[in-house]
């Protein structure tokens, strides 16, 4: 079975700094995609930013970016200049392309707290 | 609508009872998926949608769960004999294409407690 897991339950920093979270996936498809949400109190799930797997180089979006490393099945998140607004459940996910369609396996997520 | 919309917010309801839930995805997104989040879990994909049919049901955990999308935009998900297990977050969420393709965009989710 497809898996996804996020060994940090939760994770602090300081406002300007740097956090990674990280995330770990085990899956037998050669072609796959990568994910991290973040999920506000609001209780939407906002895409932070996506990796294909077939490219080597890492992701980037602004503050966010990636460490993907496909031999080892990692994928952490690197956010920079910690903001205030950074603050939220952040949830890595993988692509499953099984029963002719295509969904996402999430781990049981990150709790980032941001402290001014 | 700008984003995906679910309705209601917040339901609660009697273990046995029947509930719908609503979603109302971006116009013009043909693949629709529901997914259920219970406390501490990420979410767990219950069914998706390309049009009017269900693609893909395999997620949904029992007969008690079915969904619709009669005219491929608004998708009930409808629970027959409500259980307290079924307590969580049900989220929604639409894409032009495949996820891995075009993102998927949420809505703000409803949750269900059954009491």
């Amino acid at each position: 079975a497809q898996t996804v897991t996020q060994s940090q339950p939760e994770m602090s920093v300081q406002e300007a700094e740097t956090v990674t979270l990280s995330c770990t996936y085990d899956t037998s498809e050669s072609d796959y995609y990568l994910f991290w949400y973040k999920q506000p109190p609001s209780r939407q799930m906002i895409l932070v930013i996506r990796q294909e797997a077939y490219k080597q180089q890492n992701a980037t979006e602004n503050r966010f970016s990636v460490n993907f490393q496909k031999a080892a099945k990692s994928f952490s998140l690197k956010i920079s200049d910690s903001q205030l607004g950074d603050a939220a459940m952040y949830f890595c996910a993988c692509t499953l392309l099984q029963g002719g369609s295509e969904k996402l396996v999430f781990g049981k997520g990150t709790k980032l707290t941001v402290n001014p | 609508g700008a984003g995906v919309s679910q309705t209601p917010s917040n339901k609660v309801t009697e273990k046995g009872k029947y509930v719908e839930l609503r979603c109302d995805p971006i116009s013009g997104h043909t693949a629709l998926y529901w997914y259920r989040q219970s406390l501490g879990q990420g979410p767990e994909f219950l069914i998706y949608f390309q049009g009017t049919g269900a693609a893909d049901d395999s997620g949904l955990p029992n007969d008690r769960f079915f969904a619709v999308r009669p005219e491929g935009s608004v998708s009930t998900l409808k629970i027959q004999r409500t259980e307290r297990g079924d307590s969580a977050v049900y989220l929604c969420a639409s894409s032009q294409g495949a996820s891995y393709n075009s993102p998927l965009h949420f809505g703000n989710g409803t949750r269900l407690t059954v009491t």
